[in-house]
Parts: structure tokens; C-alpha cells; sequence
């Protein structure tokens, strides 16, 4: 059974880091691309960040760029979205979501981030 | 960045109804389109991909048709397991994206 369990969330304030973890089990990690997927409270989807099996290749929203990385680490079965300069509009529900042959196929129940003063 | 419009945003209807909803992209996709279902609390689940292939494992009563700019997704008779917030979603290129909702809710 594919499995995918995100942490690493939290409440900070606006302009500080954080780093989410994503933990994949019940398929082969490095067959798949993956993907970060966020959900504002309330409100619908919106994709956030997307890399290749290897590492080689990574995409990422326009609101995004240029503060959030991800990266990914096939020995551990683990995905990573690394956030720095936190915005209170980057408060969310962030969902980890494998690639499947065209797209999410599986997602995490999402790890929590609120960023507020 | 691709846009995609759902109409209706939002929709009441009984069990045992057909409905269907719709997706617009702002240009052509061909059939890289997907549907999801999300329920109150829960992650999305993957109904439909390639904008008509349905994903193992999800009822025959869901279907999708169409491609270019123009999709729709279909639940021929509703159940009361089926009431949920569905999105389309383009993966013809980067920047994926998803359309704003559409919450089916009972009459």
C-alpha cells in the first residue's frame, strides 16, 4: 500500500524557515517524480513544486520561486520542501503527492503551516 | 500559466441525479487533463486522468470527456458517498494547475 506521511509543519512568523519532510513507503521511492501540493484554508489547490525521480529536474509555482527548494533523497524514501521567507499567504495545508504515470496518484494527509506574527 | 474555470462553482442536486460539471482551459491541452474528488478533512483522490481514463478502482458511474480547451466530468447517478468539492487539473505543462472547486452538495 503506497504511503505517504508529510511532517515537519508549523507556526512561525512571517520571514522565518521552515522545512517539511515527507516519508514514502509501499512503492519504489526513485520510480516516481513528486510533488508538493498546498491547500489555504478554505480554499482549492494549488501545486507548489514539483521534482523529477533523480533530482535532476525541479519546477516550481511563481509564488514560489526563489524561496521555496525541493529535493529529494532516494536512499531514505524521502521528499523535502525547504521554506525560507515566509509569508503569511504561504499559510496552508501542505500535501506531499507522488507522480503517477501522468499525474497525483497518491497524496499524504498534508502537514499544517500557519505563518503569523 | 495555463488557467482552468469550472463552472458551476458550486451545485445541489438529489441521489440518483446526473450531473455534470465543467472545466475550461485558457488554451489547449489536448487530453492532459485530471479530475479529483475531495472530501471534508480529507487529501484529494484521483478520479479521472487523460481527460477520460478512469483511474483503477473508481465506480463506472464517474466519466470525463473532451479535449483542447473543453472537459467535462460526470456522474451518471449520483450517491450520497459522492457529495464533495471536485477540481480539474491541466499537467500539459509547468506550472501545473487546478481549477477553483466545485462543492456538489445535497438538495
Amino acid at each position: 500500500e503506497v504511503q505517504l506521511v508529510e511532517s515537519g509543519g508549523g507556526s512561525v512568523q512571517p520571514g522565518r524557515s521552515l522545512r517539511l519532510s515527507c516519508a514514502a513507503s509501499g512503492f519504489t521511492f526513485d520510480d516516481y517524480a513528486m510533488h508538493w501540493v498546498r491547500q489555504a484554508p478554505g480554499k482549492g489547490l494549488e501545486w507548489v513544486s514539483g521534482i523529477s525521480w533523480n533530482g535532476g529536474s525541479t519546477d516550481y509555482a511563481d509564488s514560489v520561486d526563489g524561496r521555496f527548494t525541493i529535493s529529494r533523497d532516494n536512499a531514505k524514501n524521502s521528499l523535502y520542501l525547504q521554506m525560507i521567507s515566509l509569508r503569511p499567504e504561504d499559510t496552508a495545508l501542505f500535501y506531499c503527492a507522488r507522480g503517477g504515470r501522468v499525474t497525483f496518484d497518491s497524496w499524504g494527509q498534508g502537514t499544517p503551516v500557519t505563518v503569523s506574527s | 500559466a495555463i488557467q482552468l474555470t469550472q463552472s458551476p462553482s458550486s451545485l445541489s442536486a438529489s441521489v440518483g441525479d446526473r450531473i455534470t460539471v465543467t472545466c475550461r482551459a485558457s488554451q489547449g491541452i489536448s487530453s492532459t487533463l485530471a479530475w479529483f474528488q475531495q472530501k471534508p478533512g480529507k487529501a484529494p483522490k484521483l478520479l479521472i486522468y487523460d481527460a477520460s481514463s478512469l483511474e483503477s478502482g473508481v465506480p463506472s458511474r464517474f466519466s470525463g470527456s473532451g479535449s483542447g480547451t473543453d472537459f467535462t466530468l460526470t456522474i451518471s447517478s449520483l450517491q450520497p458517498e459522492d457529495f464533495a468539492t471536485y477540481y480539474c487539473q491541466q499537467f500539459n505543462s509547468y506550472p501545473f494547475t487546478f481549477g477553483q472547486g466545485t462543492r456538489l452538495d445535497i438538495k
